[in-house]
């Protein structure tokens, strides 16, 4: 696609649910990352893919958050046991690689603005 | 770790010019770069300087000096559109994640 896709825009959840939220990334981009942000502070690194693997989790906070990407294009963040603290933004960004594609930045998709009640 | 300090606000007129300082301290640091992001949008790559001096595209510029750990975005010739908040990042030489400051919020005034 032309962009990063984001599904669902928004979702409201009830404490303890299992949600899954969804990132299309740009056409031929091998890197995948996941990041969240809560209001008024910047994005906070979770996990990033480099193809099929997760090259890098460890901005996942505990085990009740998981992310996969099976084929290397479309990924899933996976949050089980929700709590009231998981209330934030989550955005999803792609890369055409990783090394000195960071000199082209990352794109951004608009997010999934999650709320736990 | 790393931690990067950067002011949580600032206002300027249209017509202006505005610098957004980041300071950081990070091990293995590759490289800073610089995003907008307007409210509920999503954040959009402005820049990213990896040596020493300026790079300007446009009406914004980026500086960096990696001796005092330290780099501005300059935005120039102040837009209402670029009422926004801006965040810098660092990229560690071991990976390719960014680790982003807290965000700078710009408003413009007419």
């Amino acid at each position: 696609g032309a962009g990063v896709s984001q599904t669902p825009s928004n979702k409201v959840t009830e404490k303890g649910k299992y949600v899954e939220l969804r990132c299309d990334p740009i056409s031929g981009h091998t890197a995948l990352y996941w990041y969240r942000q809560s209001l008024g502070q910047g994005p906070e690194f979770l996990i990033y893919f480099q193809g099929t693997g997760a090259a890098d989790d460890s901005g996942l906070p505990n085990d009740r958050f998981f992310a996969v990407r099976p084929e290397g294009s479309v990924s899933t963040l996976k949050i089980q046991r929700t709590e009231r603290g998981d209330s934030a933004m989550y955005l999803c960004a792609s890369s055409p690689g990783t090394g000195v594609w960071v000199f082209y930045g990352y794109t951004f998709g608009s997010g999934t603005r999650l709320t736990v009640v | 770790g790393q931690s990067l300090e950067q002011p949580s606000e600032v206002t300027a007129v249209e017509g202006a010019i505005v610098q957004i300082n980041c300071t950081y301290q990070t091990s293995g640091f590759y490289g800073l770069s610089w995003y907008q992001q307007h409210d509920g949008g999503a954040p959009t790559f402005l820049s990213y300087n990896a040596l020493d001096g300026l790079e300007e595209t446009g009406r914004f510029s980026s500086f960096l000096s990696r001796s005092d750990s330290y780099g501005y975005l300059l935005l120039q010739e102040l837009q209402m559109k670029d009422s926004a908040s801006y965040f810098c990042a660092v990229s560690k030489a071991a990976g390719n994640k960014l680790t982003f400051g807290g965000g700078t919020r710009v408003l413009v005034k007419p």
